[in-house]
């Protein structure tokens, strides 16, 4: 069965600096795909940024970057220029890949609680 | 694009009654839909996969009497709980993928819904 473990419960940053979230995970699968999704006190769900495991290349956008560890299952989210609407709960995922063609199901970490100091 | 409405956005009933909420894929089609539910403070945790015109597979431990789910059309979902009790009270929250690539395998997730039981 597959795993994420996001380690840092809460972290705090000042506005305009940079902070990384850490995620890892446990799959014996080959290809997958990992997401960092984001969820503010509003409480809707926001697509932050996705990676294909085949792909070795690191995931960018916009502010937003992994570095993505595959012998390691490693997948750390860097905010570059951290703002006030950066402040949010971020949570690290996992989805097998689809060889049936149908999207399987998200397995989550537990979540990072992220301010952004003014 | 890739917008999914969830209503209501927050609902109170009583003991006993039963409460349905709607998902919907506003501007895409999705095959499989996805049912959470959420504790204060705590990670998503997956209740069932809702597949067009068939019946949705339920997580372990959840009980599929309680939650009806029905996902009769490429853009609607809904879950029901049946007889809600206080213990039923949480956050529910839905989410589809897009059929279409490369937005394909991405979940896109709706406000939520808060559920209170009196």
């Amino acid at each position: 069965a597959q795993t994420v473990t996001q380690s840092q419960p809460e972290m705090s940053v000042q506005e305009a600096e940079t902070v990384t979230l850490s995620c890892t995970y446990d799959t014996s699968e080959n290809n997958y795909y990992l997401f960092w999704y984001k969820q503010p006190p509003s409480r809707q769900m926001i697509l932050v940024i996705r990676q294909e495991a085949y792909k070795q290349q690191n995931a960018t956008e916009n502010r937003f970057s992994v570095n993505f560890q595959k012998a390691a299952k490693s997948f750390s989210l860097k905010i570059s220029d951290s703002q006030l609407g950066d402040t949010a709960m971020y949570f690290c995922a996992f989805m097998k890949w689809p060889y049936g063609g149908a999207t399987n199901k998200l397995i989550f970490g537990t979540g990072t609680l992220l301010a952004v100091q003014p | 694009g890739a917008v999914v409405s969830q209503h209501p956005s927050r609902v109170i009933c009583k003991s006993g009654t039963s409460v349905k909420i709607e998902c919907r894929s506003l501007d895409f089609q999705a095959t499989t839909m996805f049912w959470y539910r959420q504790f204060p403070k705590q990670s998503l945790m997956l209740m069932a996969t809702s597949n067009e015109g068939s019946k949705a597979t339920y997580e372990q431990g959840v009980e599929k009497d309680k939650f009806l789910i029905n996902h009769a059309s490429l853009t609607l979902s809904t879950l029901t709980v049946t007889s809600a009790h206080p213990e039923d009270s949480s956050f529910y929250i839905c989410s589809a993928s897009d059929l279409d690539p490369p937005a394909k395998n991405i979940q896109y997730f709706g406000a939520g819904t808060r559920l209170s039981v009196l």
